[in-house]
């Protein structure tokens, strides 16, 4: 089946730039999201690109797709600790949603 | 804004007890999924269903089942409880399967089986 990887922790501290990083299987994908989950609540949608795209702004946040190596990120300007979450890159499937492992950002002041 | 609404946040049973996990959305939305999420594991799909009493089987089925009576209700069922079934349940739903799919998800159930 397909398959979403990404690494399991990443730390930075408070105003830097924090990537985070995510590879997946399935050249066919149209929508690639990334979600976020903050500490005992469910998946929030941040943003998706559509595979036309190679990058999509949207305030803070950078998204960077790489279709010839599969690669996504997500770039998150002056990170804050209010960012520090569980990121989630996902690619679309059909009428489902295959999702990565999970980043754990966390951010020191 | 889309609300799902997963009816408990935290449940206790025991060991041999039928579990319900009830989810309700209010966009009416086709499609609706329910995961399991664990540490280092990332979110599993245990099942899903495109229509009204329609289901399909996800990557980790056993020891599950589901039903959809209603559109907006998608409710999750353990026959058996088992302490492996200890989790982070969350349930999601969205639009249709064209366009961009956007998946909504509920605040989660933490399920302990004792």
């Amino acid at each position: 089946g397909e398959d979403v990887e990404q690494s399991l922790f990443l730390s930075v501290r408070e105003g830097d730039s924090s990537v985070i990083n995510c590879t997946y299987t399935d050249s066919s994908s149209t929508y690639l999201y990334w979600y976020k989950q903050e500490p005992g609540a469910g998946l929030q949608l941040l943003t998706y690109i559509f595979s036309n795209m190679d990058m999509k702004q949207d305030q803070r946040l950078t998204v960077l797709l790489n279709k010839k190596d599969k690669h996504l990120s997500l770039r998150i300007a002056d990170t804050q600790t209010g960012d520090s979450a569980i990121y989630f890159c996902a690619e679309k499937e059909g009428g489902k949603l295959i999702f990565g492992q999970g980043t754990e950002l966390s951010v020191k002041p | 804004d889309v609300k799902v609404t997963q009816s408990s946040r935290y449940l206790v049973k025991r060991t041999g007890e039928k579990v319900f996990l009830e989810c309700v959305q209010d966009m009416d939305h086709e499609n609706m999924f329910w995961y399991r999420q664990d540490p280092g594991l990332g979110l599993r799909l245990i099942y899903f269903s495109y229509d009204v009493k329609m289901k399909e089987k996800g990557d980790i089925p056993e020891g599950y089942s589901v039903s959809r009576e209603k559109k907006e209700r998608f409710s999750l069922i353990l026959e058996s409880a088992s302490t492996n079934q200890t989790s982070m349940y969350l349930c999601a739903s969205s639009l249709g399967e064209t366009g961009s799919n956007i998946q909504y998800f509920g605040a989660g159930t933490r399920l302990s089986v004792l």
